[in-house]
């Protein structure tokens, strides 16, 4: 089982709708989390970071963690052809190593 | 202000060859880590200094992968004996705390 895990994609969402992306991650004791977004051939830039249990929005994003679940997601609304890029979901466990998921492609369709 | 900058942008190696990547992280940021992302795959944790020191470096794939951050800013990868499979990109990030980590452009390294 990997540590950090997200479907790959693509996922494929017409342009204005609400769209959802999701990480599972193994380890019960992780406590922070992040989201970054990753355009083709470029370097992942922080979107979200989330530490507590529940929402935190900011603009069109809104992370939402449930630790008795392990997962963490990521909405992102009224997506626009910009969005369409990779999102990786990170999770630290405390210290200052971080593992990162694969990755999930997302396409906002115009 | 500036942001974290890596140099090479590409570095095209013979295999065998000994290979350095630079990393320039944000001032003021005492956190800086190396990451490794090959294609289609999330960022690899490589090794993670707070100031001058290697604070883990569990993920340095074996010996032949060394890095140093002598003054606690400046990073240096090094790579002895590269092979094919280390072509990859190689990231640079810093971090103002080890928290919410700022990239580089990275390195592409390309081992013939």
């Amino acid at each position: 089982q990997k540590e950090v895990e997200q479907n790959s994609g693509p996922l494929s969402v017409p342009e204005g709708a609400i769209a959802s992306l999701n990480c599972t991650y193994s380890d019960r004791g992780s406590q922070s989390f992040f989201w970054y977004r990753q355009y083709s051939g470029k370097s992942p830039e922080l979107i979200m970071s989330i530490y507590s249990n529940g929402d935190k929005e900011d603009g069109r994003f809104t992370a939402q963690l449930n630790k008795a679940s392990q997962y963490v997601s990521l909405l992102i609304r009224d997506s626009q052809p910009s969005d369409s890029a990779t999102y990786l979901c990170a999770v630290n466990k405390g210290t200052y190593k971080y593992i990162f998921g694969t990755g999930t492609r997302l396409k906002v369709l115009a | 202000g500036a942001g974290v900058s890596q140099t090479p942008s590409n570095k095209v190696t013979e295999k065998g060859k000994y290979v350095e990547l630079r990393c320039d992280p944000i001032s003021g940021h005492t956190a800086l880590y190396w990451y490794r992302q090959s294609l289609g795959q999330g960022p690899e944790f490589l090794i993670y200094f707070q100031g001058t020191g290697a604070a883990d470096d569990s993920g340095l794939p074996n010996d032949r992968f060394f890095a140093v951050r002598p003054e606690g800013s400046v990073s240096t990868l090094k790579i002895q004996r590269t092979e094919r499979g280390d072509s990859a990109v190689y990231l640079c990030a810093s971090s103002p705390q080890g928290n919410e980590q700022f990239f580089g452009p990275g390195t592409r390294l390309t081992v013939l």
